[in-house]
């Protein structure tokens, strides 16, 4: 277990339609991170962030946008869902996001758009 | 831009065999250079790392090189095992902190 929550595990919708994923880093973490990993792919950075401000983008579409809270714990959106949204969805923590230091990974929300 | 280029995507070998996994990247600024482990369905763990000021790494099984003048870095399992079998990742940090990621090597291990 990393300390990474992150819910729910399975999410099936439509398309057209629009989630939330939620995350809460490690305790004592400031930074948090969103990577998509589409079946059989490598991990895709959609964004960072480290203390309630956007730190880093990736290749994030429009549709989606995140953020951080004041208690730390971050949340995905993702709107006007289509097929191809359809991914493994996870988020990471860090202890600054300013340093060498480990990313550590959560379970995942696997997302199913149908 | 950077990228890390990781071979080879696929790689079979025989239970009690070593494997080796290589990358290289071309941004001669990283430092820091971890590898994730993720078996089917689960959440990419960190398995070893290797910062710029040394050469080698072990950890029981498990070894990475860095050869900083070439750049590229390797993982080393030895005497596999069956739960050694999942996808395996490097990565490289760069100078925003950010990790750049390899494409991920799925080993497999053959009883």
């Amino acid at each position: 277990d990393s300390g990474v929550t992150q819910t729910p595990k399975h999410l099936i919708t439509a398309t057209g339609q629009r989630v939330t994923l939620r995350c809460s880093p490690r305790s004592g973490d400031l930074s948090v991170y969103w990577y998509q990993q589409s079946l059989d792919q490598g991990l895709q950075f959609l964004i960072q962030y480290y203390n309630g401000e956007e730190r880093a983008k990736g290749n994030i579409l429009e549709r989606f946008s995140a953020q951080q809270f004041p208690d730390l714990h971050s949340e995905l959106n993702l709107s006007s869902l289509e097929l191809g949204d359809s991914a493994l969805y996870f988020c990471a923590s860090s202890l600054s996001g300013r340093a060498q230091e480990t990313q550590y990974f959560g379970p995942g929300t696997r997302l199913l758009v149908l | 831009g950077e990228n890390v280029e990781q071979h080879p995507s696929t790689l079979s070998v025989q239970e009690g065999d070593s494997a080796v996994i290589k990358c290289t990247y071309s941004d001669s600024a990283s430092n820091y250079f971890p590898w994730y482990k993720q078996e089917l369905g689960k959440r990419p763990q960190l398995i070893i790392d290797i910062r710029s000021n040394v050469g080698e790494k072990k950890d029981q099984r498990i070894a990475v090189t860095l050869n900083k003048t070439a750049k590229h870095f390797s993982l080393h399992i030895t005497e596999t095992q069956p739960e050694d079998s999942a996808v395996y990742f490097c990565a490289k940090m760069d100078s925003n902190y950010q990790l750049i990621w390899g494409a991920g090597t799925k080993l497999i291990i053959k009883p």
